[in-house]
């Protein structure tokens, strides 16, 4: 079956330029998560969504970024004004639950790059 | 804050050798631990998982070790094979978060297989 899917697999912009990330989860998987990969700071946690709720966000970095859910599926995360320190790579993955039995299932990524 | 890290960025090894990756982790509260395979322009990939009732747990080819006592886990590899040459990252995560997808990662061990 198809993994997690996300689009597009690169992006460059413009500093200041909006962008958005989409990830189609695994069917049928509940949870879904955005981390980001950079040189830096390795793999952070984004944000998690069960069904269409955040019920953490708390790993956002600035008020810039959001995330969205519909249908209990496809994600969307939004980057305003975007900035050099937000080029990294952005990992999406989805499991069944949110239980210990449900690994995460990883996408291959955006990679974003703001000049 | 809490943290996972590890003790060797890169490890480089023959073909038919075993490998052994380490990883440090500080969230005492941590109960559950997993490691991943990166390759290069991939997601990470789940290898195996381990709880904290267990100190040991083996898989195929692979073996995951973990020593509560000095917050220490390790991934042993048998019979390691050019096919391994990845980036290995540990994660750790706890019944107290809003997840168990919510990941804390280490920084990543870069394994080299010589043929």
């Amino acid at each position: 079956g198809a993994g997690v899917s996300q689009s597009p697999s690169n992006k460059v912009t413009e500093k200041g330029k909006d962008v958005e990330l989409r990830c189609d989860p695994i069917s049928g998987h509940t949870a879904l998560y955005w981390y980001r990969q950079s040189l830096g700071q390795g793999l952070e946690f984004l944000i998690y969504f069960q069904g269409n709720s955040a019920p953490d966000k708390s790993g956002l970095p600035s008020d810039r970024f959001s995330a969205e859910r519909t249908g209990g599926s496809v994600s969307t995360l939004t980057i305003q004004r975007t900035q050099q320190e937000d080029s990294a790579v952005y990992l999406c993955a989805s499991s069944l639950g949110q239980g210990i039995n449900s690994p995460l299932h990883f996408g291959n990524g955006t990679r974003l790059t703001v000049t | 804050g809490e943290s996972v890290g590890l003790h060797l960025p890169t490890l480089s090894v023959q073909e038919g050798d075993n490998s052994i990756i380490n990883c440090a982790y500080s969230n005492s509260a941590s109960d559950y631990f997993i490691w991943y395979k990166q390759e290069s322009g991939k997601g990470p990939q789940f290898i195996i998982d381990i709880r904290s009732n267990m100190d040991k747990r083996q898989g195929q080819r692979v073996t995951v070790l973990l020593n509560k006592t000095v917050k220490h886990l390790s991934l042993q590899i048998a019979a390691t094979q050019p096919g391994d040459s990845a980036v290995y990252f540990c994660a750790e995560t706890s019944a107290g978060g809003t997840s168990y997808g919510k990941l804390t990662f280490g920084q990543g061990t870069i394994l080299t297989v010589h043929p």
